[in-house]
């Protein structure tokens, strides 16, 4: 169990809704990353958030959105769904300096129809 | 920008075996860090091992070690001893130090390792 928590672990949906995923941190651990893994790909980055403020950006489409709250969990807002938006959904956690790896949640999968 | 690259995307190994599983990177800092990251069926990541570039000395972690040549910038690793739960993806990642709190993972595309009886 790495600690970090991620909800609901499957959503399906259709196109053009808009979906929230969420992750909570492991404790004591200030940053969050979301990352996107599509069928048999690598991951790709989205963004960062370092205790409240955002520190880094990926690929990220502009129809996707993040926040860190003041508790340090953090949401990912998805709009304007596509078919191509189907993948996995990994948000991970990290003390915040350069030596801390990164852990992983168990991912949420999002299927749109 | 930072990349990783993995030129295997598929390996096979017989129980109780060893093998290497290949990794290169591009960059032009002389500080940074490096990871390995088992993606089981169950899709979880886990993390394997990591190496400081600073470090000399390959890191090691029970049966799994690393073979790290700055120089060449290769990062490869080793699984000695391979068991049947080892079969899973396996991803090679870097992370830079030099942007402090904004440090994320770049991640290669992936190397599948099947163990066979």
């Amino acid at each position: 169990d790495s600690g970090v928590t991620q909800t609901p672990k499957h959503l399906i949906t259709a196109t053009g809704q808009r979906v929230t995923l969420r992750c909570s941190p492991r404790s004591g651990d200030l940053s969050v990353y979301w990352y996107q893994q599509s069928l048999d790909q690598g991951l790709q980055f989205l963004i960062q958030y370092y205790n409240g403020e955002e520190r880094a950006k990926g690929n990220i489409l502009e129809r996707f959105s993040a926040q860190q709250f003041p508790d340090l969990h953090s949401e990912l807002n998805l709009s304007s769904l596509e078919l191509g938006d189907s993948a996995l959904y990994f948000c991970a956690s990290s003390l915040g300096t350069g030596n801390s790896p990164l852990h992983f949640g168990n991912g949420t999968r999002l299927t749109v129809t | 920008a930072q990349t990783v690259t993995q030129s295997q995307p598929e390996m096979s190994v017989q129980e109780a075996e060893t093998v290497t599983l290949s990794c290169t990177y591009d960059t032009s800092e002389s500080d940074y860090y490096l990871f390995w990251y088992k993606q089981p069926p169950s899709r979880q990541m886990i993390l394997v091992i990591r190496q400081e570039a600073y470090k000399q000395q390959n890191a090691t972690e029970n049966r799994f070690s690393v073979n790290f040549q700055k120089a060449a910038k290769s990062f490869s690793l080793k699984i000695s001893d391979s068991q049947l739960g080892d079969a899973a993806m396996y991803f090679c990642a870097y992370r830079s130090p030099s942007t402090g709190t904004a440090s994320k993972l770049t991640f290669g595309t992936g190397t599948r390792l099947q163990v066979t009886l």
